[in-house]
């Protein structure tokens, strides 16, 4: 079945500093690419998401690439501030269209 | 719109026990889906729903049951609690496949 790798599973980061966090998946099937945050305590919410017809995609400061060849997917986060601070989440669609298969997790700490 | 609830938020069980976790949505949304998040192991799939009436399995299914006699409504079944169903339980609406998944704020189980 589906497989989604996550890296890193760490990642501190100034306040001001970019941070990149990188996902491969397994299934070529797969053609919607979510990325959620998760704050303490609460459940993970949707930050981004990437459609396999599109290349790059930005919001404000986040942003996400997709290689569907290489079968790749990045999060990218510019001028991090510590409201950044959380664990994400990418995810990839299975072949069905009927579930998402989550990466374990990025924990992102920004320190001022 | 109160989203996706979730009740309880906190719950302790005997090995053995059974009880039911409650999902609800407001949002007409016909797919549904409960997770278990596990430190280090990230979101897996429990069951899921693509409308009233229809469930089936995701990655993690045994020693769980679901049904949907509703649109709003995707309770969540243990039958018989065993440690290893310690963990935190999140329901979700809307997606999977190409649209935002709503998760709710969760509920943590402890089995003695």
């Amino acid at each position: 079945g589906e497989n989604v790798e996550q890296h890193p599973s760490t990642l501190s980061v100034q306040e001001g500093d970019s941070a990149v966090i990188k996902c491969t998946y397994s299934d070529s099937a797969s053609n919607y690419f979510p990325w959620y945050k998760q704050e303490l305590g609460k459940g993970p919410q949707l930050i981004i998401d990437i459609r396999s017809n599109v290349g790059e995609k930005k919001d404000q400061r986040i942003a996400v690439t997709l290689n569907k060849t290489a079968k790749h997917f990045s999060l990218h986060i510019t001028e991090t501030q510590p409201e950044d601070s959380a664990v994400y989440f990418c995810a990839a669609s299975n072949q069905a269209g009927t579930a998402l298969i989550f990466g374990k997790g990025t924990t992102l700490s920004v320190s001022s | 719109n109160a989203g996706v609830t979730q009740t309880p938020k906190f719950q302790v069980l005997k090995t053995g026990q059974s009880m039911t976790l409650q999902c609800a949505q407001d949002m007409n949304h016909e797919y549904m889906s409960w997770y278990r998040q596990d430190p280090g192991m990230g979101l897996r799939l429990i069951h899921y729903s693509v409308g009233a009436g229809i469930t089936d399995q995701g990655e993690v299914p045994n020693g769980y049951n679901v049904s949907r006699s509703t649109t709003e409504d995707f309770p969540l079944r243990l039958l018989s609690a065993a440690p290893s169903q310690t963990s935190v339980y999140f329901c979700a609406s809307g997606g999977p496949g190409y649209n935002e998944q709503f998760f709710g704020p969760g509920t943590r189980l402890t089995v003695l």
